[in-house]
């Protein structure tokens, strides 16, 4: 038990579906972060959110589209993927701030597009 | 772009021998190195940690090693155990976006 919760822990959706990954943390952190991970490849940062406010979209397509409606949350929202979306979705958290600090793991959301 | 690689994929160790597990990057502006462990269907586990002021750090089995000038850092996991078999994973931040490595699965037989 790391803290940070993520579901559904599964998903699977037909690529006209829209759906969303839900990410909580119980932390007191100030910064949460979406990975994906791809068989063979490394965990690749999508968006960093701090104090809310988001900091960093590594050029994502728009399809993915995040939400962090306070501190202790954060969203996915999904429309319209491709079956190459079909990945482990990784959500963290840190403490943030200009100190590096380790960051925190959910379990994972792993989606298969259909 | 990839900024931190590991390229051993796998690596294969006897119970109690030393696991050697590296780590290169590129990002001469990377201040904090960090490696998780992963089991299967769960998210990473943070395991260790160096900032770039130092060149060592241990803690009980693992300790992490790291070389600013040729942009290197290893674990070194010693004795080794069956436990330990998992995907290690290598990252690298710079104010708090961190890179991580493709990682390395560690077996270590009985």
């Amino acid at each position: 038990e790391t803290g940070v919760t993520q579901t559904p822990r599964h998903l699977v959706m037909g690529m006209t579906n829209k759906k969303s990954l839900k990410c909580e943390q119980h932390l007191g952190h100030n910064a949460m972060y979406w990975y994906k991970q791809s068989a063979k490849k490394p965990l690749e940062l999508m968006f960093v959110y701090s104090l809310e406010e988001r900091v960093e979209n590594n050029s994502v397509p728009s399809r993915f589209s995040p939400e962090c409606p306070n501190s202790s949350h954060l969203f996915l929202h999904l429309h319209t993927l491709q079956p190459e979306d079909s990945a482990l979705y990784l959500c963290a958290s840190s403490r943030g701030g200009t100190m590096n600090t380790e960051a925190f793991f959910g379990q994972g959301t792993r989606l298969t597009v259909v | 772009d990839q900024q931190v690689k590991q390229n051993s994929p796998s690596l294969s160790v006897q119970e109690g021998r030393i696991s050697i597990l590296n780590c290169d990057y590129t990002n001469s502006m990377f201040d904090y190195f960090l490696w998780y462990k992963k089991y299967p269907a769960e998210g990473p586990t943070f395991l260790i940690s160096i900032s770039s002021i130092k060149d060592k750090n241990e803690d009980g089995r693992f300790t992490v090693f790291l070389n600013k000038s040729a942009k290197h850092l290893s674990l070194h996991i010693v004795p080794s155990q069956p436990g330990d078999s998992a995907v290690y994973f290598c990252a690298a931040s710079e104010n708090n976006d961190m890179r991580f490595g493709a990682g390395t699965r560690l077996t270590v037989k009985p």
